[in-house]
């Protein structure tokens, strides 16, 4: 089984930017796509961002399109999430995942790790 | 990208069955076989719990199962144990290269 561990999380204020890692092992990482999932303080599961194991393909929810940035080095295992113009409804636990296959299932997950935006 | 549709929540007793729904489109639910059900204790990280509509992970209990009629899915979960209780989540392929999420259902065993 794979393991993810999700690092980068703290407090920003609004504007500001914040890059997450998460780096796995356990696993070939270069043949497996990857997402990352957020959940708000109380509430539901909100997909953000997926890409595909050769990191060719970028996929991101409306919410965060031309404001997040996701990429992966295959070399080191690690997945990142670029956030920019961070707004107050960014706060959230933000969760690595790996895809059974891309954009279809999340089999692996992380612990998750919290962002809060907040002046 | 409209969230899937879950009742917010569900109950039932020890023993019993019960049925969640998640309702979409044929953009989503109803037009591709990626459609996925997720278990969520309070504090912990999801767990695929049915992925492809029916299947269940390796590990998972053979009292979870999966089905789907038109545009909606349904997780259903046979002879209820107190360890079933917990937030459950759909989710499936959108049209476009996106993921969605269903809002949730809380679980709750009497």
């Amino acid at each position: 089984e794979v393991q993810l561990l999700e690092s980068g999380g703290g407090l920003v204020q609004p504007g500001g930017s914040l890059r997450l890692s998460c780096v796995a092992s356990g696993g070939t990482f270069s043949t497996y796509g990857m997402s990352w999932v957020r959940q708000a303080p109380g509430k539901g599961l909100e997909w953000v961002s997926g890409i595909n194991s050769g990191g060719g393909g970028t996929y991101y929810a409306d919410s965060v399109k031309g404001r997040f940035s996701i990429s992966r080095d295959n070399s080191k295992n690690t997945l990142y999430l670029q956030m920019n113009s961070l707004r107050a409804e960014d706060t959230a636990v933000y969760y690595c995942a790996k895809d059974r296959i891309t954009l279809s299932s999340l089999d692996n997950w992380g612990q998750g790790t919290l962002v809060t935006v907040s002046s | 990208q409209s969230a899937l549709t879950q009742p917010a929540s569900v109950s039932g007793s020890p023993g019993q069955s019960i049925t969640i729904s998640c309702t979409g489109t044929s953009s989503d639910v109803g037009g591709y076989n990626f459609v996925s059900w997720y278990q969520q204790h309070p504090g912990e990280a999801p767990k695929l719990m049915i992925y492809d509509v029916t299947n269940r992970p390796s590990g998972v209990s053979s009292r979870f199962s999966g089905s789907r009629s038109g545009n909606t899915a349904s997780l259903t979960i046979s002879g209820l144990q107190a360890e079933d209780e917990a937030d459950y989540y759909c989710s499936s392929y959108v049209r476009g290269s996106t993921l969605v999420f269903g809002g949730g259902t809380k679980l709750t065993v009497l």
